[in-house]
């Protein structure tokens, strides 16, 4: 399969608490991003990690990525009830068909 | 600017009929695709396009077809459906350059019985 792996699969954290989740990936990559899918919506795109950048930040979020361990994780600063979804990452092989490939994804639950 | 349409939102079939999942966007976007997301298994590819009259298989495309028409639309066929077809479906979409994230749809919801 060529799914990418997440962990953990469920994180429940307080309001204001830091949330991290890591994706992990078996092939070369082009790009790595990271999506949001509330409870019976369609995905939205949160943020895009090229393969020669390590880090990268958008509001309270940041993404790092290393090509080397094969590993990108998400970090979600000073959470709100309002960040509770479904986290999944999803690269772009460096070779072969222009496709994304997902991962499993992390149900994140943020408590008021 | 409605983005990524898909129809019907929800649907029940019966074992051997076939369909149409319709999906449409309006931002002029070249590269279009569908997946497929099962409970445990994350987002599959089944078909994608990356431009009008251009099409190629993904992961799991058994029991599928798609074309591609025009820029805007990009419908997915089942052919005979099968249980295994329970799921719910997105259509996406992006522009060019390859970097840009996908647009997705609401989603199909899709049972088979």
């Amino acid at each position: 399969s060529q799914q990418g792996e997440e962990d953990p699969q469920a994180l429940s954290i307080q309001e204001g608490e830091n949330a991290t989740m890591n994706c992990s990936y078996k092939t070369s990559i082009n790009n790595l991003q990271w999506y949001r899918q509330n409870s019976g919506r369609g995905l939205v795109h949160l943020i895009l990690i090229r393969s020669n950048e390590r880090e990268k930040h958008s509001g309270r979020l940041r993404v790092t990525l290393d090509t080397s361990k094969k590993s990108s994780s998400l970090l979600i600063t000073a959470s709100r009830a309002a960040d509770t979804a479904s986290y999944f990452c999803a690269y772009r092989r460096s070779t072969g068909a222009n496709n994304l490939f997902f991962g499993t994804g992390t149900r994140l639950t943020v408590i008021p | 600017n409605a983005g990524v349409t898909q129809t019907p939102k929800f649907q029940v079939l019966k074992t051997g009929q076939s369909m149409t999942l319709q999906c449409a966007q309006d931002m002029n976007h070249e590269y279009m695709s569908w997946y497929r997301q099962d409970p445990g298994m994350g987002l599959r590819l089944i078909h994608y396009s990356v431009g009008a009259g251009i099409t190629d298989q993904g992961e799991v495309p058994n029991g599928y077809n798609v074309s591609r028409s025009t820029t805007e639309d990009f419908p997915l066929r089942l052919l005979s459906a099968a249980p295994s077809q329970t799921s719910v479906y997105f259509c996406a979409s992006k522009s060019d350059p390859l970097d840009y994230g996908y647009t997705f749809g609401s989603g199909t919801r899709l049972t088979v019985v």
